[in-house]
């Protein structure tokens, strides 16, 4: 059974710090691998999609990678600023349709 | 344009009463889900429908039963809600298309607290 998880759960850092934020998943037939956002009572927006045939995928800030040999993928965030302040889930999608996610890391960026 | 829409945002019940939340995607999509997050923010499938056919079935209480009157709405209703059922109940939808075009679109959720 696929399980994901992420570490930090957690993370505080100063505006303007570049950052790493890591999943990993335990199975590594995968279609694709998501990172999301989710901001306090709302749902959540997709930042980048890297198809499994995919090492990274890059947006203005955001960078993502994969490795789905060793079953991990970081998502790069630099220059932080607060706005950035949210909890990033990484998500696998399986076959059938099937998404998985992981449990999230809680990231606050202080001015 | 909101693409998925799910309603009510917030539901407060008492135990034992039945509920329904009601979602709506505008995405054109066929493929659409239920997920749980729970309290530690786990986001857990709990049902898929594609095209309106139930494709995932998660180890769920058969006193949830999610109905697809067609493939634009998945409703999920409750029965004999328990404690233990408040949670935010997210609304989704995907496309099995192209796979650069598959990704998953979420609802805002629906905040139900049972008590």
């Amino acid at each position: 059974k696929q399980e994901v998880t992420q570490i930090p759960a957690a993370l505080s850092v100063p505006e303007g710090e570049n950052l790493v934020l890591n999943c990993s998943f335990t199975d590594s037939a995968i279609y694709n691998l998501q990172w999301f956002r989710q901001d306090p009572g709302k749902g959540l927006t997709s930042l980048l999609l890297i198809q499994s045939s995919q090492r990274e995928q890059t947006s203005g800030r955001l960078n993502a990678s994969l490795d789905k040999s060793s079953g991990r993928s970081t998502l790069y965030i630099a220059a932080s600023q607060p706005g950035d302040s949210a909890t990033y889930l990484c998500a696998v999608r399986l076959g059938g349709q099937n998404f998985v996610f992981g449990p999230g890391t809680r990231l606050s960026v202080l001015p | 344009d909101t693409a998925v829409s799910q309603t009510p945002k917030y539901l407060v019940t008492q135990m034992g009463n039945d509920k329904s939340i009601k979602c709506e995607q505008n995405l054109g999509h066929d493929t659409m889900y239920w997920y749980k997050q729970d309290s530690k923010k786990f986001l857990k499938i709990m049902f898929s429908y594609n095209n309106k056919e139930l494709i995932i079935n998660e180890t769920v209480p058969n006193r949830f039963s999610p109905k697809s009157p067609d493939k634009a709405h998945l409703n999920l209703h409750i029965n004999s809600l328990e404690l233990g059922d408040s949670a935010v109940y997210f609304c989704a939808s995907s496309s099995p298309g192209q796979e650069k075009l598959n990704t998953i679109y979420f609802g805002e959720g629906s905040w139900l607290t049972v008590v």
